[in-house]
């Protein structure tokens, strides 16, 4: 029973390097999502996605790119690596939301990443 | 847009007291859900317990429950018989149903410490 599953769980990059960070879902979640985590700022959503196809921007999404071309998938990419990136980011799946019933969102184990 | 407040940076308790971390919230949407979730010091995202804009009663699990005043726009997490364990850190999250994508993922607030004295 994997649940959500992320790599690498450490990296350090220099500033202008690229990289993908993985996330894959073994529940046939349809919700996605990536979220980043800074110091005394909680949890700040940076993309996210409803279903294979689909993705779209959340609250901080400058310099980071997603795609989901499967329902297990969802990748981010840093497409050219800065300092102020440096965090600790999560992926999170979930059934989608709606009605009278909301379903919370399963984590992974967390990426965390240091731009020098 | 929605909002979450968490004003208490830290918390301190004593082992077998019981402890309120506060929580308040802001939403335009009719229906929503509203989650807890702790974070020990390992790192990962424990989820802890739910309560929809709708239900009746207070949710409960185990030592956990949530005071769910809807009127304030308030749910608070209360940790009954504290244990050593439940340092960490706490935070409120909700989701709604909004027009927008993103207000259907989940909001976070800023998180407290909470720290469990023997």
């Amino acid at each position: 029973n994997a649940g959500v599953t992320q790599t690498p769980k450490f990296q350090v990059l220099k500033t202008g390097q690229s990289m993908t960070l993985q996330c894959a879902q073994d529940m046939n979640h349809e919700y996605m999502s990536w979220y980043r985590q800074d110091p005394g700022m909680g949890l700040r959503l940076i993309h996210y996605s409803v279903g294979a196809g689909i993705t779209d921007q959340g609250e901080v999404p400058n310099g980071y790119n997603v795609s989901r071309s499967t329902t297990e998938d969802f990748p981010l990419r840093l497409l050219s690596a800065a300092p102020s990136q440096t965090s600790v980011y999560f992926c999170a799946s979930s059934y989608s939301a709606g009605g009278l019933t909301f379903h919370g969102y399963t984590f992974g184990s967390g990426t965390r990443l240091t731009v020098v | 847009a929605q909002k979450i407040t968490q004003t208490q940076p830290g918390m301190f308790v004593q082992e077998k007291e019981a402890v309120t971390l506060d929580c308040t919230y802001d939403t335009s949407d009719p229906s929503y859900g509203l989650f807890w979730y702790k974070q020990p010091s390992s790192g990962e995202m424990i989820f802890l317990i739910y309560q929809g804009s709708y239900d009746q009663q207070n949710a409960t699990e185990g030592r956990y429950s949530l005071n769910f005043q809807k009127a304030r726009k308030s749910a608070n997490l209360v940790i009954s018989a504290s244990q050593l364990g439940d340092s960490a850190m706490y935070f409120c999250a909700m989701r709604g149903v909004g027009t927008s994508g993103s207000a259907r993922q989940l909001t976070f607030g800023s998180g407290t410490q909470l720290t469990v004295l023997p």
